[in-house]
């Protein structure tokens, strides 16, 4: 099965400043890769996504790049926020499959 | 839409005990989904259904869980006998085909057994 690996743990940043996380994955043929936001008390929440048919993507402050040939994708969010601070998590999964692999999730908190 | 709705959001029980976990998912939403969240573990997929069908159940840990889904607006799960390592949080998510990739999930039910 897929095995999603994500980096680093926890994150603090100052204010302003940007935040990368980073997750690789094992399964060379998935091919939809979402992150998720989960605020504390409340449930992950869907912030953006990518599909393997293209390298970046970009919301906002928020953007996801992806690497097929290296298995690995990245969140980027600039001008970080107080509001940004919570767990982020990465998944992988193929299109026409409904098992979302997780990773074990970064804890980013936003320094004021 | 109210979103995915569970019940109860905390429950505290003791070892040995029947608990009950329940979902509503978003109206319309054929996908359901149930999820462990343990600081060891993450985020686990335990089953899914589609239109009201388990589809999925390989991630359900043993005999004592089982889910439901009588209709498409209600799903349980069950864990009974309960053990104090079945302490954690449960998601519900739901989606809907025509994006089915994008799951919404619901506040989550922390369960304590003691």
């Amino acid at each position: 099965g897929e095995n999603v690996e994500q980096h680093p743990s926890t994150l603090s940043v100052q204010e302003g400043d940007s935040a990368v996380i980073k997750c690789t994955y094992s399964d060379s043929a998935s091919n939809y890769f979402p992150w998720y936001k989960q605020e504390l008390g409340k449930g992950p929440q869907l912030i953006i996504d990518i599909r393997s048919n293209v390298g970046e993507k970009k919301d906002q402050r928020i953007a996801v790049t992806l690497n097929k040939t290296a298995k690995h994708f990245s969140l980027h969010i600039t001008e970080t926020q107080p509001e940004d601070s919570a767990v982020y998590f990465c998944a992988a999964t193929r299109s026409n499959d409904y098992k979302l692999s997780f990773g074990a999730g970064t804890t980013v908190t936003v320094r004021a | 839409d109210a979103g995915v709705i569970q019940s109860p959001r905390h429950e505290v029980t003791e070892m040995g005990q029947e608990v009950t976990l329940r979902c509503k998912p978003i109206s319309g939403h054929d996908y359901l989904f149930w999820y462990r969240q343990t600081m060891m573990r993450g985020l686990e997929l335990l089953i899914y259904f589609n239109n009201n069908v388990p589809i999925d159940d390989s991630g359900m840990p043993e005999d004592r869980f089982s889910a439901k889904m009588p209709n498409a607006s209600f799903s349980t799960l069950k864990i009974q006998p309960s053990e104090p390592r079945d302490s954690a949080v449960y998601f519900c998510a739901s989606s809907s085909w025509t994006n089915s990739n994008e799951q919404f999930f619901g506040p989550g039910t922390r369960l304590t057994v003691l």
